[in-house]
């Protein structure tokens, strides 16, 4: 019954490798985001989908590219891995793309580029 | 920038007692919304209660409520009744109202003693 879920949990990868995270929410919500987490447990913002189109597009390298094949997934492509990429990847979901609607997440992806 | 501050790494509480989980912040923006989540061994950030700024009335969700003191920016969590499952990292969380990016607090995490 897990409300927003993310696979997979840990991903330890090479630099210049491509990868993907996975997201799914079963609360029938029409928004999903993705976040960074930085050491300071500071949530900034990548990407944002609403009814399967993209919203928000921060400042975010190019390496990353978000796919979101229906309203329930949201999933994260990362090309030509780099050190830096090195962080906790959360996975959001709400009901609509407003700030007063409450984000739920999901548990979150540790990605480790060696 | 905002920050969210949890000067407790570890608190405990026997089992149908309460605690209380401190957290504080620092922001110039006079709207926003502050959440504690709640993350189990699974991982999976659980939303606990939300408070938006704006209302003076303390949220609460059954055996969880909140102080919320504008002035002194300070949101603490209490638990009436803890019981076993309430064992958990819980982050206390601010978003600003103009945009999606969350600041999560380290975290404190309970034991709940039998």
């Amino acid at each position: 019954d897990t409300a927003v879920s993310q696979t997979p949990k840990y991903l330890v990868t090479q630099m210049g490798n491509d990868k993907s995270i996975k997201c799914e929410q079963n609360l029938g919500h029409d928004t999903m985001y993705w976040y960074k987490q930085d050491s300071k447990k500071f949530l900034k913002i990548m990407f944002s989908y609403n009814n399967k189109e993209l919203i928000i597009n921060e400042t975010v390298p190019n390496r990353f590219s978000p796919k979101s094949p229906d309203k329930a997934h949201l999933n994260l492509h990362i090309n030509s891995l780099e050190l830096g990429d090195s962080a906790v990847y959360f996975c959001a979901s709400s009901q609509d793309p407003r700030p007063a609607k409450t984000q739920y997440f999901g548990p979150g992806t540790r990605l480790l580029v060696l | 920038a905002q920050t969210v501050t949890q000067s407790q790494p570890e608190m405990s509480v026997q089992e149908a007692e309460t605690v209380t989980l401190s957290c504080t912040y620092d922001t110039s923006e006079s709207d926003y919304y502050l959440f504690w989540y709640k993350q189990p061994p699974s991982r999976q950030m659980i939303l606990v209660i939300r408070q938006e700024a704006y209302k003076q009335q303390n949220a609460t969700e059954n055996r969880f409520s909140v102080n919320f003191q504008k002035a002194a920016k300070s949101f603490s969590l209490k638990i009436s009744d803890s019981q076993l499952g309430d064992a958990a990292m819980y982050f206390c969380a601010y978003r600003s109202s103009n945009n999606n990016d969350m600041r999560f607090g380290a975290g404190t995490r309970l034991t709940v003693k039998p």
